[in-house]
């Protein structure tokens, strides 16, 4: 079963840039990596997305080596809105079709001034 | 806003009742996934409709019980509810295509607060 590791909390400052890991093992071959941010009392809302090498959007970037055992989200220059929880979500390798999906451990960064 | 709707918002209820929550998914959205988030800890899978069939499951009892319906909307029921099954209940839709990856980009929606007594 995939088995997914994330750092339990982060400091930073407005400005700086983030980087966060998640570890994962036994992760589907055919699946994205995806991560997402989640606000107290809110659904997660989905950051970025990636197979592998680098991805980057409007608000992330996602870095993924060939091995796929982990991927770091980096956010550049931090706010105090970026305060939140950040999951890494990935598939399970299931031996034949789907299985099921699985959240990271979930990492809660404090941004400050 | 995600679009994705659910009902109620919030719900009590006493240990051995039974629950139904409700999920309006994106329009579009073909896939619906269900998630329980217990207080401080990561959403956990419960499973995933597409085009009205199961097509997968994490490690839920057989009390977790859903439907999706032919408009793609989709209910979650709770049989026999345990004090441990107070959480945020998620649901989360997405445009799957045929044979496109099972962690497709979800669209969450607020959640279901429920609270068993």
């Amino acid at each position: 079963l995939a088995k997914t590791t994330q750092p339990i909390s982060m400091d930073s400052y407005e400005g700086q840039e983030v980087n966060i890991t998640c570890s994962h093992n036994n992760i589907a071959t055919n699946d994205y990596i995806t991560w997402y941010q989640q606000f107290p009392s809110q659904g997660p809302r989905f950051i970025i997305q990636g197979y592998k090498t680098k991805v980057t959007n409007e608000v992330a970037s996602l870095f993924i080596p060939a091995d796929r055992k982990s991927s770091t989200l980096s956010l550049p220059r931090v706010s105090l809105s970026d305060t939140a929880v950040y999951y890494c979500l990935v598939g399970d390798s299931g031996n034949t079709g789907f299985q099921k999906l699985v959240f990271g451990t979930g990492t809660r960064l404090l941004v400050s001034p | 806003e995600t679009g994705v709707t659910q009902s109620p918002t919030h719900l009590i209820k006493t240990r051995g009742q039974q629950v139904t929550l409700r999920c309006s998914s994106q329009s579009g959205h073909n896939t619906v996934s269900w998630y329980q988030q217990a207080l401080g800890q990561g959403p956990q899978f419960i499973f995933q409709y597409y085009r009205e069939e199961e097509n997968g499951r994490g490690n839920f009892p057989p009390r977790f019980s859903g439907l999706q319906f032919p408009n793609y909307s989709s209910e979650l029921n709770v049989n026999a509810l345990e004090l441990d099954d107070s959480a945020l209940y998620l649901c989360a839709s997405s445009p799957n295509k045929q044979g496109s990856p099972r962690t497709d980009t979800q669209y969450f929606g607020p959640g279901t607060r429920l609270t068993v007594l």
